[in-house]
């Protein structure tokens, strides 16, 4: 059974408009998430993080919310580029399971121009 | 610096064959981790290895194997390919610690036939 779920396979943004990926959780261990960034023919690269003590993250034009009593988490990139268009993915990391991340599916975004 | 070095990036096995996916890390990391991606099942760990001189299963780690042959090298070995193991494989590596930025190599496409 997953732990981490991101339950839309795609997305499809206009240029300059938000793209808001989503992704739930199941364990309450969970008290570290991450969105990962990935291109074709490429390894995911770090994006943002948030840690369960906060609510929010911002970078630039990404912003990671954590609802802790939903057990969800979203990635809100403002405005979406076409450059964005890639598959992003959720991970989180329990305590006590050091560095090792627990991965969800993929959401790819295509952001149109 | 080249990060995260993967080969092959490619490989076509047949059934029964065996194989060994190669890793090195020039980031002096003290963790290192192998992944596989499947279609909508994002990435799933394999092995890791917390330090030099350890390793551990992870999530699918029947039908591998592992050698953390140094700080800089950490190996997949597939003894008897099968079907079931076409997948994408990305190592990667972290600090350690807290720090959860894994920096992931580019992966390696292996396909059995």
């Amino acid at each position: 059974d997953q732990q981490v779920k991101q339950n839309s396979p795609s997305l499809s943004v206009q240029e300059g408009r938000i793209s808001i990926l989503n992704c739930d959780y199941t364990n309450s261990m969970f008290d570290y998430f991450l969105w990962y960034k990935k291109y074709p023919a490429e390894g995911p690269t770090f994006l943002i993080s948030i840690s369960s003590i906060k609510d929010k993250n911002e970078d630039g034009r990404f912003t990671v919310f954590l609802n802790k009593s939903a057990k969800h988490l979203s990635l809100h990139i403002v405005p979406s580029q076409p450059g964005d268009s890639a598959v992003y993915f959720c991970a989180a990391s329990a305590r006590g399971a050091g560095n090792m991340l627990t991965f969800g599916g993929g959401t790819r975004l295509m952001v149109k121009p | 610096n080249a990060g995260v070095t993967q080969t092959p990036k490619f490989q076509v096995l047949k059934t029964g064959q065996s194989m060994t996916l190669q890793c090195a890390q020039d980031m002096n990391h003290n963790s290192m981790y192998w992944y596989r991606q499947d279609p909508g099942m994002g990435l799933r760990l394999i092995y890791y290895s917390a330090s030099e001189g350890t390793t551990d299963k992870g999530e699918v780690p029947n039908g591998y194997n592992v050698s953390r042959l140094n700080k800089r090298e950490f190996s997949l070995r597939l003894e008897s390919a099968a079907p079931s193991q076409t997948s994408v494989y990305f190592c990667a590596g972290t600090p350690g610690g807290t720090n959860y930025g894994y920096t992931f190599g580019s992966g390696t496409r292996l396909t059995v036939v």
